[in-house]
């Protein structure tokens, strides 16, 4: 079983939609959650992250983590063509020396 | 400008010739790594550096090595390359590859990427 999964879309969604973007984990020790976001022909970015169970919010962009169930989601409101792109959720834990492990990325498009 | 420099961006050659791909980070971060992207697999850890001469193995080590002599400077090795590491290959560095409360500055910085082609 892969240590985190993703689903790898494409999603397509109008200007204006909710956009709902999921990871799967199979640790339960897994302590620290991001997303990353990388459009076409660039390297990924940081966007957020999370630490622990709990939403954070940024913006239009809210994060959340539900560590009964090792789900890991990305909600982004108010959807703009300029989110298009992929998004990556990334894992952490403390003692992992810099180890990050990557979803496979889920591409999304926002259609005007 | 704070950034992470790899080269070359591009890169075409051919099974079993030796090739370098160097990295260069100017914001005196400690972790290093080394990621290939490939369509269906996502990204997937080479190598991570901590410190200077502090290396481990990420998932996909087999093929490359990497040293860490200086802070900055993070290149992959392809002792033999064959076509199966053909793929787009990045370089990050971080501060703090997580949130640490009190810092502004965490999470990996990724370079540009190299497209590398093995014939």
């Amino acid at each position: 079983q892969k240590e985190v999964e993703q689903d790898p879309g494409p999603l397509s969604v109008p200007e204006g939609a909710i956009v709902s973007l999921n990871c799967t984990y199979s640790n339960s020790a897994f302590q620290y959650f991001m997303w990353y976001r990388q459009y076409s022909r660039k390297g990924p970015e940081l966007l957020m992250y999370t630490y622990s169970s709990g939403n954070k919010e940024d913006g239009r962009f809210t994060a959340q983590v539900d560590k009964s169930s090792k789900y890991i989601s990305l909600f982004i409101r108010d959807s703009q063509p300029s989110d298009s792109a992929t998004y990556l959720c990334a894992i952490y834990r403390f003692f992992w020396r810099g180890k990050l492990i990557f979803g496979q990325g889920t591409e999304l498009s926002v259609k005007p | 400008e704070a950034q992470v420099t790899q080269n070359p961006r591009y890169l075409i050659t051919v099974t079993g010739k030796k090739l370098t791909v160097t990295c260069s980070q100017n914001m005196n971060h400690e972790y290093m790594s080394w990621y290939r992207q490939d369509p269906g697999l996502g990204l997937r850890q080479i190598y991570y550096s901590m410190n200077v001469e502090v290396t481990d193995k990420g998932d996909v080590p087999e093929g490359y090595k990497v040293s860490r002599k200086e802070k900055r400077n993070f290149p992959l090795i392809l002792e033999s390359p064959s076509p199966n590491q053909t793929s787009l290959y990045f370089c990050a560095s971080s501060l703090s590859p997580f949130y640490r409360k009190g810092r502004a500055n965490y999470g990996y910085t990724f370079g540009s990427g190299t497209r590398l082609t093995v014939v």
